[in-house]
Order: structure tokens, then sequence, then C-alpha cells
């Protein structure tokens, strides 16, 4: 089974902190997502990454960045939180695949700045 | 630009009452079209993945089907373990990323 694993299911930080959301898998996969989810809004790509140390923006990039030192962890990091990143967030990997690119989620980090 | 619409927004049944949920999807060419289900605070879990028209995917009550324009999830003889939200996404040829619908949030009353 694919396990996606993050650090935290839920997280409590104040404007102005820097937040770091971790993201490990197990299977080797090539491709990780980050998401954040909000009601109505569906979820929205922040950033991913194709391999080791590559990163490709998302959609919505603004105030996050992202690290992936090594292929099974992928880090999404908050500068300088905000009340507007108060969301769900959901981190995703994917094998590279011939015809498609299957994504299996984590748990998900409820994140609440205050 | 890739664009996908769920309906309805909410869905109640009675147990047993079987239905569908609706995903329209606008792609320039469609690589998979993709369901999930998520109970409330959890990850998305995986259900299907489709690939072209006329494929069709089935697993225990759930059963999805691909045209052009949209993909039905159908339910058969639900139960109230099946309550949840269903999410649809799309991929485009040439590109990694997945477009979500807002999901249609499923209610299966005993």
């Amino acid at each position: 089974d694919v396990k996606v694993t993050q650090s935290s299911r839920y997280l409590v930080k104040r404007t102005g902190e820097k937040v770091f959301l971790e993201c490990v898998q197990d299977m080797d996969h090539e491709n990780m997502f980050w998401y954040r989810q909000d009601p109505g809004l569906g979820l929205r790509l922040i950033y991913f990454s194709y391999d080791v140390k590559m990163k490709e923006k998302g959609d919505i990039p603004e105030g996050y960045s992202v690290s992936r030192e090594k292929k099974e962890r992928f880090s999404l990091i908050l500068e300088s939180a905000s009340t507007n990143q108060t969301s769900m967030y959901l981190c995703a990997s994917s094998p590279p695949d011939r015809l498609t690119d299957t994504q299996y989620f984590g748990p998900g980090t409820r994140l609440t700045v205050l | 630009e890739d664009q996908v619409t769920q309906s309805p927004e909410a869905l109640r049944l009675q147990e047993g009452e079987s239905s569908s949920l609706n995903c329209s999807y606008t792609v320039s060419g469609l690589r998979g079209l993709f369901w999930y289900r998520q109970d409330p605070g959890k990850g998305p879990e995986f259900l299907f993945t489709l690939y072209s028209a006329g494929e069709e995917k089935e697993k225990e009550r759930l059963k999805a089907t691909l045209t052009k324009k949209e993909s039905f999830l159908h339910i058969t003889a639900p139960k109230p373990e099946d309550s949840a939200t269903y999410l649809c996404a799309v991929q485009d040829f040439g590109n990694e990323k997945l477009t979500f619908g807002t999901g249609t949030r499923l209610t299966i009353i005993p």
C-alpha cells in the first residue's frame, strides 16, 4: 500500500512565524505535490516537484516555498505565516506512469494562523 | 484552462436509494479522470482512474463511467458508510497537475 505521511495533523501558529510542513512517502515516487483545500474552492496546487531538488510553481505559490532534498521528503515552508494561510494542507505523491499519474494523498495538516 | 464542475453540491439519500453524481469537464486533451473519496478532516482516498470515453470501472457499490464531456459516479444501494465527499479531477496531456472540482457531499441516511 502507498503510504504518504504528514508531520502534524493539527498546527496552530502566530502571524509572522516561520512554519514547516513535512511530507514523507515510502513508495519511491518521483512526483510530489502540495495543495491547500478551502471550503468552496476545492483543492488548489501550491507547488510540485518531479525530482530531487526540482520544484515547479503551482496555481497559488505566493507566500510559500518548498524544499526537496531527498526523494521521499517534500517540505512546504511558510516564510511568514499570515491569517489567510489558515487552511487544510494536503501532500500527495505519484509514480511516473506511461498513461497517467495517479496521486495518493496524505492525511492532511489543519493549520490555523492566529 | 482545464475546468471541472461537480453536481449536485450536496446529496442526501436514504439507505438503499441508488443515485449518480456528475462531473463535467473541459480539457484540451484528457490524459486521465480521477475519482476520490474524502472523509471529514482526512486526505482524499483514491477510487478510480478513467482514461477514455466509454470506459467503466467498479468497486463495491460504486461504478464510474466516462464520456467525452462528463463522468458519472453511480452508487448502487448505498449504505451509511458511503457518506463522504466525492471529488473529481482531470489531468491534461503534457501536464503533471490535476484540476479538481469542488466535490459532492453525499449523506446516506439509515
